[in-house]
């Protein structure tokens, strides 16, 4: 079965520094990784998708995640962080095994960035 | 977000009123999806359709019914709902085979 653990339920940065966001998957097959954003009251906004194209992946706003295949990670991460990064992210892994698409999401963790 | 639109954006509702929830894609997609967020839990999907035929139906209480009357349109028809269903209700759509979801703004729902 396909799942994802993001190990931090809180990140804190100061503008300007690096943000990290941390996630495991697992999953019995090739998966398709996504990270997707959530602004206060808003619905879900896809940041970047991983299909095995190339390791590395860009996304929007300046961040990208990198899918590690021997440590089952796929970390979020963008050098510096804006004001307008606070919100909460996901990490998301496709499941396909029931003949239709399925996103299985992360508990989500929760950026705030300090001025 | 104009991909996919969800009314109404917010909606209180007593525990014996009838209510429901619209969902519209604008993207030519053929599956949808809703999908209950609350606090302190991660999402949990509730059903899909794909083709206007319902492939899933997580466990939902039969509280929850939703229509699907062409690719474009979903709905969540609620009646009789508890305090607990109070939460962020989102539609999401996707053209299979892939398996990118685009997602709606949602509606905050709040049973009295």
């Amino acid at each position: 079965a396909q799942s994802v653990t993001q190990l931090d339920s809180h990140v804190s940065v100061s503008e300007g520094t690096p943000v990290l966001l941390r996630c495991n998957y697992s999953s019995s097959y090739s998966p398709s990784l996504f990270w997707y954003v959530q602004h206060p009251n808003k619905g879900l906004q896809l940041l970047l998708k991983y299909t095995s194209a190339a390791t590395l992946v860009k996304g929007i706003n300046g961040f990208e995640a990198e899918f590690k295949k021997s440590e089952t990670s796929f970390h979020l991460t963008k050098p510096s962080a804006h004001m307008s990064d606070a919100a909460e992210y996901f990490c998301v892994v496709s499941d396909n095994s029931g003949g239709y698409n399925k996103l299985i999401f992360g508990a989500g963790t929760r950026l705030a960035v300090h001025p | 977000e104009t991909g996919v639109t969800q009314t109404p954006r917010h909606l209180v509702m007593g525990m014996t009123n009838k209510k429901s929830l619209k969902c519209e894609q604008h993207l030519g997609h053929n599956a949808m999806y809703w999908y209950k967020q609350s606090a302190k839990k991660p999402l949990e999907l509730m059903f899909v359709y794909s083709l206007e035929e319902r492939v899933e139906n997580n466990s939902v209480p039969s509280r929850f019914s939703p229509e699907c009357p062409n690719s474009s349109h979903l709905f969540l028809h609620l009646h009789t709902l508890q305090p607990e269903d109070s939460a962020l209700y989102l539609c999401a759509s996707s053209q299979p085979p892939g398996d990118t979801q685009y997602f709606g703004p949602g509606t905050r729902l709040t049973v009295l």
